[in-house]
């Protein structure tokens, strides 16, 4: 079975420093990887993908995450925060495309970004 | 525009009625999921549906019902609801290739 740990359910930082927000899971194959944003009230939107290809993903926004087997983490980051980064950010883990298990999500972050 | 749509956006029910919830995809997608949203939770996975006429249990699904009566649609069903189905719903879809999985706007549901 797998799992997403996702360390600290709120995370605060200044506007213009770097934002990083853990991920590690577990799984039994190589996984798919997701990083998911969500703002008040709305869906959920694809930050970025792992999907065995290159292991530093870049996505919107100025995020990026760096998939490490041997760590089995796949932090996010972005370099300078801005204010309109505050949200929900949820990592998601998949042993298959459109299989039956879908996708096992984190409990998520909040990111909450001071002046 | 392209995506999957899900109605209606808020409920609110009492205890014991039932209803359904609507999601729609117009992406050609065979893989179809209902997820439940709950605080400090994540998002949860209800029903899986891979194709036209099969679905599958999820994580939670005690206490709903889906159709899959075609490619576009998939339906989430309460028969009797409880308060604690009190959730924020989300339908997601996808190919079942590398091109991620779409996610609705979500269902705010109470039950009261």
């Amino acid at each position: 079975a797998q799992s997403v740990t996702q360390l600290g359910s709120h995370v605060s930082v200044s506007e213009g420093a770097l934002v990083l927000l853990r991920c590690n899971y577990s799984s039994s194959v190589p996984p798919y990887l997701f990083w998911y944003v969500q703002y008040p009230n709305q869906g959920l939107q694809l930050l970025l993908k792992y999907t065995s290809a290159a292991t530093l993903v870049k996505g919107i926004n100025g995020f990026e995450a760096e998939f490490k087997k041997s760590e089995t983490s796949f932090h996010l980051t972005k370099p300078s925060a801005h204010m309109s980064d505050a949200a929900e950010y949820f990592c998601a883990v998949s042993d298959s495309y459109g299989g039956a298990d879908g996708l096992t999500f984190g409990k998520g972050t909040h990111l909450i970004i001071q002046p | 525009n392209a995506g999957v749509t899900q109605t209606p956006k808020f409920q609110v029910l009492k205890t014991g009625q039932s209803m359904t919830l609507q999601c729609a995809q117009d992406m050609n997608h065979n893989s179809m999921y209902w997820y439940r949203q709950d605080p400090g939770m994540g998002l949860r996975l209800i029903y899986y549906s891979a194709s036209e006429g099969t679905t599958d249990k999820g994580e939670v699904p005690n206490g709903y019902n889906v159709s899959r009566l075609n490619k576009r649609e998939f339906s989430l069903r309460l028969e009797s609801a409880a308060p604690s189905q009190t959730s924020v719903y989300f339908c997601a879809s996808t190919t079942g290739d590398a091109g991620g999985y779409t996610f609705g706007s979500g269902t705010r549901l109470t039950v009261v």
